[in-house]
């Protein structure tokens, strides 16, 4: 199975600041990546899927970037919403695998 | 309204037996890849499986972990997935997440997803 290495595995920001998340690919998996955010009690929702694609309704301070085995996640400005978890999920290959998440928390 | 809801959940002995549902709602159904995912408490998300839809013969896959104890299968006229779980572990203890499955610019996205159901393996 493909293994998907996130990182870090947490991190504390502000408001307003610029906060990256990546995921590594034990593979190539093309641009067969998203990237869902989870926040407590609830389901997760879809951000980003195809490394790059917006989802529709996302709010554009959300980025993707990368392909082959290493993956990006940018929130250009975080805002007080997007405090989360947020996990990466690789969908090139059977089984479907993600990575071990990144808990976003208020500094 | 679209929407996907879980049932089925509860407590369980290991060994043991249990089958969620997931009923669905403002979408061709059967149009549709739809998968399972799980969450064990305080862990991250886990992928389970995925039922395929008519045109791809229903076929299924499964994660290492549950394969060969957990069968996926749909009632397209019910607009139902199911999770059939036999041999319970007491590491199978998660919520359930069913959730939709589309095909968009070359890659999977899970769109749409149900609130979970709650399965704990206990003795």
């Amino acid at each position: 199975a493909i293994q998907m290495t996130q990182s870090p595995s947490s991190l504390s920001a502000s408001v307003g600041d610029r906060v990256t998340i990546t995921c590594r690919a034990s593979q190539d998996i093309r641009n067969d990546l998203g990237w869902y955010q989870q926040k407590p009690g609830k389901a997760p929702k879809v951000l980003i899927y195809a490394a790059s694609t917006l989802q529709s309704g996302v709010p554009s301070r959300f980025s993707g970037s990368g392909s082959g085995t290493d993956f990006t996640l940018t929130i250009s400005s975080l805002q007080p919403e997007d405090f989360a978890t947020y996990y990466c999920l690789q969908d090139d290959s059977y089984p479907l695998t993600f990575g071990g998440g990144t808990k976003v928390e208020i500094k | 309204e679209v929407q996907l809801v879980e049932s089925g959940g509860g407590l369980v002995q290991p060994g043991g037996s249990l089958r969620l549902s997931c009923a669905v709602s403002g979408f061709t159904f059967s149009d549709h890849f739809m998968d399972w995912v799980r969450q064990a408490p305080g862990k991250g998300l886990e992928w389970v499986g995925r039922s395929r839809n008519r045109a791809k013969s229903y076929t299924t896959e499964y994660a290492a972990s549950v394969k060969d104890r957990f069968t996926i299968s749909r009632d397209d006229s019910k607009r139902s997935l199911y999770l059939q779980m036999n041999s319970l572990k007491t590491e199978d203890t998660a919520v359930y997440y069913c959730a939709r499955s589309v095909a968009v610019a070359g890659s999977d996205a899970l769109d749409i997803w149900g609130q979970g159901t709650v399965v704990t393996v206990s003795s």
